[in-house]
């Protein structure tokens, strides 16, 4: 009864500094997606992918990349982070495509990054 | 542009009260509609699910309403308990293509409910 786990929970990093956020599904989900939620801003959607091999941007992908590398796994990656970056992330999965009827999500328990 | 507005203040309610949440959007049309409750250092969680042609949807002590006319949506705890203290999440969704804007679903900013004992 895993669901959508993340990692890490926490991190850290500089400004400048590279990492990799993980995701991964155990539903056999087509669909995840990746939000940041920040206070006073609500779940604003980063990158999603409707299906492996595919990935499309969101409200707000600037200084993010994805990789979806297999059904299960959904990746963000932020290549020289920003204090901007500063946040809490989360992965989703959904069992139907972004749009369709019933595309009910499935969140993980979110990472905390801090960029200093 | 799409904009979902939500309570953004506190709303506290004695317990075994009926708490009514509001979602009001603008600038689009969505199908259907859905209900998120987070707690705090958690993922949201989904509830329940309105599509544009059904007024009321009921599940448990959980009643959502949706006025397209109005462009609102109604969320409705009743015989409130401090255990559903909590920030629940509207989310509209537009159909891929229909000119919604994003993709899916998109997030109102949530309102946070406290319910005293």
């Amino acid at each position: 009864n895993a669901g959508v786990t993340q990692t890490p929970k926490f991190q850290v990093l500089k400004t400048g500094q590279s990492m990799t956020l993980q995701c991964a599904q155990d539903m056999n989900h087509n669909s995840m997606y990746w939000y940041r939620q920040d206070p006073g801003m609500g779940l604003r959607l980063i990158y999603y992918s409707a299906s492996e091999g595919t990935t499309d941007k969101g409200e707000v992908p600037n200084g993010y990349n994805v990789s979806r590398l297999n059904k299960r796994e959904f990746s963000l990656r932020l290549e020289s982070a920003a204090p901007s970056q500063t946040s809490v992330y989360f992965c989703a999965s959904s069992e139907r495509p972004p749009g369709a009827t019933n595309e009910k999500l499935f969140f993980g328990s979110g990472t905390q990054l801090s960029v200093l | 542009s799409q904009k979902i507005e939500q309570n953004s203040e506190a709303l506290n309610i004695q317990e075994g009260k009926t708490a009514t949440l509001t979602c009001n959007y603008t600038n689009y049309s969505p199908a259907y509609l859905q209900w998120y409750r987070q707690d705090p250092g958690r993922g949201p969680v989904f509830l329940l699910l309105i599509r544009e042609n059904e007024k009321e949807k009921r599940k448990e002590r959980l009643k959502v309403t949706f006025d397209t006319t109005l462009k609102q949506s109604l969320f409705h705890i009743t015989a409130s308990q401090p255990a559903d203290s909590a920030t629940y999440l509207c989310a509209p969704n537009s159909p891929l293509g229909s000119g919604g804007g994003a993709d899916g679903l998109t997030f109102g900013k949530g309102t946070h409910l406290i319910i005293q004992p």
